[in-house]
Formats: C-alpha cells, structure tokens, sequence
C-alpha cells in the first residue's frame, strides 16, 4: 500500500546550524506534498508545500526540496532557533484528493 | 476565528466501556477526518466523511465507528475500549473542490487513556 518513511527520528543540532529531514513516498501518483509542525503538546500545522510541479521552495529559513524521479522530498531549516524545536512530518497526497498519508515524524531539538 | 474544537480533551477510562469523542468546525469545510497518534507512528487515518450522508474507512478503522451528525459535526465512538486504544486522537477538516491542496486542519486533540 501507499507509504511514507521519514528519517531520521529524532534529530538534535545546536542553535544556528542546519537540520534536514528527508522523507520517501511509494505512490508516484501523489503530486502534493505538505510539511505539517506540532510543537509540544499543540496540534500539527502546516508550515510549508510543495506540489509536484516545482523542484525547491523556500520560505525564509525554510525550505523543501523535491526528487520526483527518485520519490524523494526533504526539510530544510537553516539558521536553526529553540523555537524550532517540535516535531516534523512530512505527508504525501494527491492534490485535491481526500487522502493524505504522513510520515513518522521526527522530533527536532535545537540546542541553545 | 473559525476552529476546530474536540471534546473531551482528556478522557481516562477502563477496558470494554463505550466512549465517543465529538469534534465540531466552524470552518465551513466539506471533508472531516480522524486520525490516531502514536509515538513513532505518525498520524494514522481512522475514517473519513466527504459529507454528511459519506462515511468511509481509513487504514486502522477496526474497533471504532463515526457517525457525521451535521456538516459541523463528526463524532468518534470506540464501543468497547481495550488498552491498545490508549492514544492522542486528532479530529481535522479540509476543504474540497477544484485547486484545492487538502491542507489539514486539526483540532486540539483528544488524549484517551483506557486502563
């Protein structure tokens, strides 16, 4: 069936260094792919897409990079904050479909 | 502000007793969902509703049943709770139709604890 693995688990850097999640999606029909934050004990929202059309988005110290042929996507944050702190989850969808499939997450410590 | 509210938010009850979450919306969106978190699982997919007269069965829907009361409304129900229930569930929304991305709105969550 449909399935995303995300790595690594858990992820800890120290305040200002970079920190990348990376994230493999098994359906090649899915063309949508959002990034969802859950700080602790909040509920996941959404911090960044990117849909199938487009290689790299950024958004300040975030972005998402996307490998089609490879079904590969990844998180990048850069100039990492104890703010950014949480848990990370990458998700695969069709876009406008009703099923979104998520990945694991992975729990990001930033260091201060 | 138009949210998303789940009640209760914190529910500790023993094996084989009838439980129901309610999650209620005022964001005037079509599709509702419930989802199950567990460490290291991610969010897993109960059930799904389009609308009130569509129901469907997400990956794990074995033990529970929903009932979509209302656009607003849509209500998880575990008949006979066991241990391995015990977990963070999330009620969420999204809205449908042409250039829609499915965006997942959640609610607060819903941490059940079955003894």
């Amino acid at each position: 069936g449909e399935n995303v693995e995300q790595h690594p688990s858990t992820l800890s850097v120290q305040e200002g260094d970079s920190a990348v999640i990376k994230c493999t999606y098994s359906d090649s029909a899915s063309n949508y792919f959002p990034w969802y934050k859950q700080e602790l004990g909040k509920r996941p929202q959404l911090i960044i897409d990117i849909r199938s059309n487009v290689g790299e988005k950024k958004d300040q110290r975030i972005a998402v990079t996307l490998n089609k042929t490879a079904k590969h996507f990844s998180l990048h944050i850069t100039e990492t904050q104890p703010e950014d702190s949480a848990v990370y989850f990458c998700a695969a969808s069709l876009s406008g479909g009703f099923k979104t499939i998520f990945g694991a997450g992975t729990r990001l410590f930033v260091k201060a | 502000d138009a949210d998303v509210t789940q009640t209760p938010r914190n529910r500790i009850t023993k094996t084989g007793k009838r439980i129901m979450l309610e999650c209620s919306q005022t964001k005037g969106h079509d599709r509702m969902y419930w989802y199950r978190q567990d460490p290291g699982l991610g969010l897993r997919l109960i059930y799904y509703s389009f609308d009130v007269k569509d129901i469907n069965k997400g990956e794990i829907s074995d033990g529970y049943s929903v009932s979509r009361q209302a656009q607003a409304k849509f209500s998880l129900s575990l008949e006979s709770a066991i241990p391995n229930q015990t977990a963070l569930y999330f009620c969420a929304t999204s809205v449908s139709g042409r250039g829609s991305n499915n965006e997942q709105f959640f609610g607060p969550g819903t941490r059940l604890t079955v003894l």
